[in-house]
């Protein structure tokens, strides 16, 4: 069975300073796809960055950063030089690859606040 | 612009009743989701579609129904038999297995 777990219900956050966001998984499958989005009030879900699992280096896109840790099944997102938009909710998501790479699952969330 | 569609924002429906969710894409996907999001939860997965005429229960299935007529529109029904319809819905859809879901805005159902 494939599951998510994000451990932080809320994290706070100085403007401009860094924030690792945590996020561990487990799978059977030998192949998959790792996503965080952001969900701002609004509800609409908004895609940061993909990480497959045969990738060699950590994804980066921007100011996000994918600290991916095959052997401890973990994939935390780093928010670096936080912005006050960034305060929005935080959700990890895992699609296995091999058999089919249609169910896609999402973790609780973490809700991130940026103080001025 | 490419993009995937939800209407209407937001929805009442009464005690008993059916409602009918509406989700069109523009991107030529094959794949098609519907989740529900409770507040301050995750989202979990009711239903998904991997190809027009095809579709699979999610992990919550029961109380919905959809359909895939067509390549871009994958509708959801909630139905009476759903006894906490109230949720945020959202639709996605996707192409490529590596590659992120593109999702809708969203439906916000309220029963009254």
């Amino acid at each position: 069975a494939q599951k998510i777990t994000q451990t932080q219900p809320g994290m706070f956050v100085q403007e401009k300073e860094a924030v690792t966001l945590d996020c561990t998984y487990d799978t059977s499958d030998p192949s998959y796809g790792l996503f965080w989005y952001k969900q701002p009030s609004s509800g609409e879900m908004i895609f940061l960055i993909y990480q497959g699992s045969y990738d060699q280096q950590n994804a980066t896109e921007g100011r996000y950063s994918l600290n991916f840790q095959k052997a401890r099944k973990s994939a935390n997102l780093v928010i670096s030089a936080s912005q006050l938009g960034d305060s929005a909710m935080y959700f990890c998501a895992m699609r296995g690859l091999n058999t089919g790479g249609f169910k896609t699952i999402f973790g609780a969330g973490t809700r991130l606040f940026v103080k001025a | 612009d490419g993009g995937i569609t939800q209407s209407p924002k937001y929805l009442f429906r009464k005690e008993g009743q059916n409602v009918t969710l509406s989700c069109e894409q523009n991107l030529n996907h094959d794949a098609m989701y519907w989740y529900r999001q409770d507040p301050g939860q995750g989202l979990r997965l009711i239903y998904y579609s991997q190809i027009v005429n095809d579709f699979q229960k999610g992990d919550i299935a029961e109380g919905y129904s959809v359909s895939r007529e067509k390549k871009e529109s994958f509708p959801l029904t909630v139905t009476s038999a759903q006894k906490n319809p109230t949720a945020f819905y959202l639709c996605a859809s996707r192409g490529a297995q590596n590659t992120e879901a593109f999702f809708g805005q969203g439906t916000r159902l309220t029963v009254v």
